[in-house]
């Protein structure tokens, strides 16, 4: 199948700072990419829908302006945490559509806000 | 998106097949059946997915109602690496790619 990596794996930041995720297909070009959170002991959530070269769509009840998608280029995506605080702490996690099949996973990134 | 009912947990025992139900009664006829499991820590792995017919790939095998009203996960022998949670998502047929994450089941496998 294809592969997904994600950077970093784990991060720990202060209260108010941002912190940036990556999320990159290694072996395919994806034009869409998907943003999903997951809480402990609770299903992943999506957050937005990222296309190459255009805004990302957001789900109903995420903000755009904390949650900040960049994707710039067919093979990443990029999400920001703008301001972050102990709430945003959580699992995030990134896929990739592969045309014409179904989307595959990063392996997360768990963020830690003190 | 429909919506998909699976069992919250179930046990098997090692090298023992492991048949994971999934009721979606309000399916659409273009609605695709995606599989994917979760393991502790780590993003979903896809599975298998299919539309009609019935589908094999070396993880496992998808068999799929005649009606499509339900769908079961079929792991032919278990390990103890395939314990995880297991996701029955309905994906549209359209260009929206979206997936819709339910509870899923939680496999435990004993040794």
């Amino acid at each position: 199948g294809a592969v997904v990596s994600q950077h970093p794996s784990r991060v720990i930041c202060k209260s108010g700072t941002s912190v940036k995720i990556e999320c990159r297909s290694l072996d395919f070009q994806a034009t869409t990419m998907f943003w999903y959170r997951q809480f402990p002991k609770q299903s992943l959530m999506l957050m937005a829908t990222s296309n190459e070269g255009s805004k990302a769509t957001y789900e109903q009840g995420v903000e755009k302006d904390k949650f900040l998608i960049n994707h710039a280029s067919l093979t990443l995506s990029t999400l920001t945490v703008t301001s972050a605080h102990p709430e945003d702490s959580s699992f995030y996690i990134c896929s990739a559509r592969v045309p014409e099949e179904t989307q595959y996973f990063g392996p997360g990134t768990r963020l830690l806000v003190l | 998106d429909a919506k998909t009912t699976q069992p919250n947990s179930m046990e098997s025992n090692e090298e023992e097949p492991v048949h994971l139900p999934c009721n979606h009664s309000t399916i659409s006829g273009t609605d695709y059946i995606h599989w994917y499991r979760q393991l502790p820590s780590q993003g979903p792995e896809y599975v298998i997915h299919g539309l009609t017919s019935n589908v094999n790939n070396r993880m496992a095998s998808l068999a799929i109602a005649e009606d499509r009203k339900s769908s079961t996960l079929i792991l032919h022998r278990a390990t103890l690496r395939d314990a995880a949670v297991y996701y029955c998502i309905l994906r549209s047929g359209g260009s929206n790619y979206k997936l819709t994450f339910g509870k899923g089941t939680l496999l435990t496998v004993n040794p």
